[in-house]
């Protein structure tokens, strides 16, 4: 039982680039959720997904798009990369909305140059 | 506007000192009061979740409290495995939008000297 699990680690983009950050949960949580974690600023929500098929947006979306894949992935993908996406971005999962006994993954450390 | 403050930001303490880390909110309509834990380099792990004014929960070393402003995370003889961060969220429900937000604190740096 591996919880919530997410890849990569670390990732170092340049400006303008994309990428995906993929994770997964195995507690059959309908719930599943992106943050993400600056110095001095609590964890803010991007985007998060009640139930599998549906997302919503956060508190800041701006730069994202999510993909609820199945009820257990759930990806955020940065299409053009900016340094101000430089964060530590962790997804979390819970049994249901607005539950927030939350379950969160180790964390994808993302330098934009 | 909604706000969680934690206080302080970081404490020292000696291994077996008791004390008190601080979470004070003010939302509109509080759902929940949350409590995690996050180690370097690691996600938040949930502690606790207090719902109304009057509550405690304990777990181990750790009772978390809750007032109508605030809550506490007492933490009593604390060992230096109890070194971590920890968070405090609020969850709030809007009555006009219907929608649940939750909102996080900066988090106290506990630092436990053997």
């Amino acid at each position: 039982n591996a919880g919530v699990t997410q890849t990569p680690k670390f990732q170092v983009l340049k400006t303008g680039q994309s990428m995906t950050l993929q994770c997964a949960q195995d507690m059959n949580h309908n719930s599943m959720y992106w943050y993400r974690q600056d110095p001095g600023m609590g964890l803010r929500l991007i985007y998060y997904s009640a139930s599998e098929g549906t997302t919503d947006k956060g508190e800041v979306p701006n730069g994202y798009n999510v993909s609820r894949l199945n009820k257990r992935e759930f990806s955020l993908r940065l299409e053009s990369a900016a340094p101000s996406q430089t964060s530590v971005y962790f997804c979390a999962s819970s049994d249901r909305l607005a539950v927030y006994e939350q379950y969160f993954g180790p964390g994808t450390r993302l330098t934009v140059t | 506007e909604d706000q969680v403050t934690q206080s302080p930001e970081a404490l020292r303490l000696q291994e077996g000192e008791s004390s008190s880390l601080n979470c004070s909110y003010t939302v509109s309509g509080l759902r929940g009061l949350f409590w995690y834990r996050q180690d370097p380099g690691k996600g938040p792990e949930f502690l606790f979740t207090l719902y109304s004014a009057g509550e405690e929960k304990e777990k181990e070393r750790l009772k978390a409290t809750l007032t109508k402003k605030e809550s506490f995370l007492h933490i009593t003889a604390p060992k230096p495995e109890d070194s971590a961060t920890y968070l405090c969220a609020v969850q709030d429900w809007e009555a006009q939008t219907g929608a649940n937000n939750l909102f996080f604190g900066t988090g106290t740096r506990l630092t436990v000297i053997p």
